[in-house]
This record gives C-alpha cells, sequence and structure tokens, in this order.
C-alpha cells in the first residue's frame, strides 16, 4: 500500500540554526499539507499545495518558515532560524485532490529545538 | 481558529465496552471526516461523511452527522487494546476556503 514518506523522524537543533523536513506524498496526490502539532492538540495547518501552487499559507509564519513543492510531487519544509516554540511534530500529508477527500499522513518529523 | 471541539477530551473504558465520543462544529460544512492517531505516530483516516449523509459505518466504527446540531459522534463497538489512541474529527467547512479544520482530539484509553 502506497504511503506518505518524511524524513527524518527525528531532529533535534539548536536555536538559531536553520533545520528542513521532506515529504514524498502518494503518487498521483495533487495536495500536499504540512502540519505543526504540538502535544495535545489537533493539528494546524502550515502551507497546502495543489500541484506546485501554494492555496493556503495563512498560518505560515512566512519570517522564518518556508516551503516548496517545485515539481508538484515532493515537498521540502525549511525553519530557518529556528526557535525554541517550534519544537513540536511536523506532519505531511496528502490527497488526491483537495479536502472533498481523505488526507493520507506520513509518520511525521518530531523536532526538538534547544 | 478552531472549529470542530471533541468532546470527551479523554474516555477510559474497559475492554469489550463502546466508545462514544462527540465532535461539535460552528459553521456549515461540505463533509467531516474522522481520524485515530497512536501515540507519537501521524494520523490515519477512518471516516469521511459528507453533509447529505446521516450515518456511515466501517467494521466496528460507526458515525452519525446532524447537521441541524452542527454535531457528529463516532461510536466504536466491543472496544480492543489497539483502539487506544486520540481521535480527531476535521470538518471541511463551506467558507474555509479549502483549509480543514481540526479539534483537539478525544483520548481515549481502552482497559484490558
Amino acid at each position: 500500500e502506497a504511503e506518505v514518506a518524511q524524513s527524518p523522524r527525528y531532529k533535534i537543533t539548536e536555536k538559531s540554526q536553520a533545520v528542513a523536513f521532506w515529504c514524498d506524498p502518494i503518487s498521483g496526490h495533487a495536495t500536499l499539507y504540512w502540519y505543526r502539532q504540538i502535544l495535545g492538540q489537533g493539528p494546524e495547518l502550515l502551507v497546502q499545495f495543489q500541484d506546485e501552487s501554494v492555496v493556503d499559507d495563512s498560518q505560515l509564519p512566512k519570517d522564518r518558515f518556508s516551503a516548496e513543492r517545485l515539481k508538484g510531487v515532493d515537498s521540502t519544509l525549511k525553519i530557518q532560524p529556528a526557535e525554541l516554540g517550534d519544537s513540536a511534530m511536523y506532519l505531511c500529508a496528502s490527497s488526491l485532490a483537495g479536502n472533498r477527500y481523505e488526507q493520507y499522513f506520513g509518520p511525521g518529523t518530531r523536532l526538538t529545538v534547544t | 481558529s478552531q472549529q470542530g471541539e471533541e468532546d470527551p477530551q479523554a474516555l477510559s473504558i474497559q475492554e469489550g465496552e463502546n466508545a462514544t465520543m462527540n465532535c461539535s462544529y460552528k459553521t456549515s460544512i461540505n463533509n467531516l471526516q474522522w481520524y485515530r492517531q497512536n501515540s507519537g505516530r501521524g494520523l490515519v483516516h477512518l471516516i469521511l461523511i459528507r453533509s447529505n449523509e446521516r450515518e456511515k459505518h466501517s467494521g466496528r466504527l460507526r458515525v452519525t452527522l446532524d447537521t441541524s446540531k452542527k454535531s457528529s459522534s463516532l461510536l466504536i463497538t466491543a472496544s480492543r487494546a489497539a483502539d487506544t489512541a486520540s481521535y480527531f474529527c476535521a470538518t471541511d467547512a463551506m467558507d474555509s476556503n479549502y483549509q480543514l479544520i481540526w479539534g483537539a482530539g478525544t483520548k481515549l484509553i481502552i482497559k484490558p
């Protein structure tokens, strides 16, 4: 069964350093999502792509976060510089075509900023 | 902003019992989805119910949707230890401009 791949699974970094996460969605899925999840809370959408275009990045802290999906397939989320408050689980998900369909999640990247 | 709110926040039951979780939301929706998350893992899709549907089943799961009350319930029958997880509802609101809105989840513990 096809899965969403994410790497790394765990990342420890010092504050002010740069960190990057990678996501490879299920083949053929046009929509890709990056979420941040703090322990005990629901996922918070950071950015949503439709193919290579951003359709929603209203919750993305653009002074330090950036995301790209250049060829409309895999995607990278970057944080520079990392802050202590960025410690969280970063989840990538994909769906066939938007919110009318179920989302398939990767295993996530657990980020710890020290 | 949070559209969906799950109730209760936490639920602990004996194995074999039924578990019911509720989700309330604020605005009209296109669909509502339920997801499960095991500790420290990604989320797994359980059921999607559309606004014109009232009930859906999948194995031991039963989801109902009452659009007049803006609420949904997830029933897990004959619970098992493996059902221990957090359960989230997510709504595709009609005025959400693409964004799926998530609740804070119900933490379910099944005691052996």
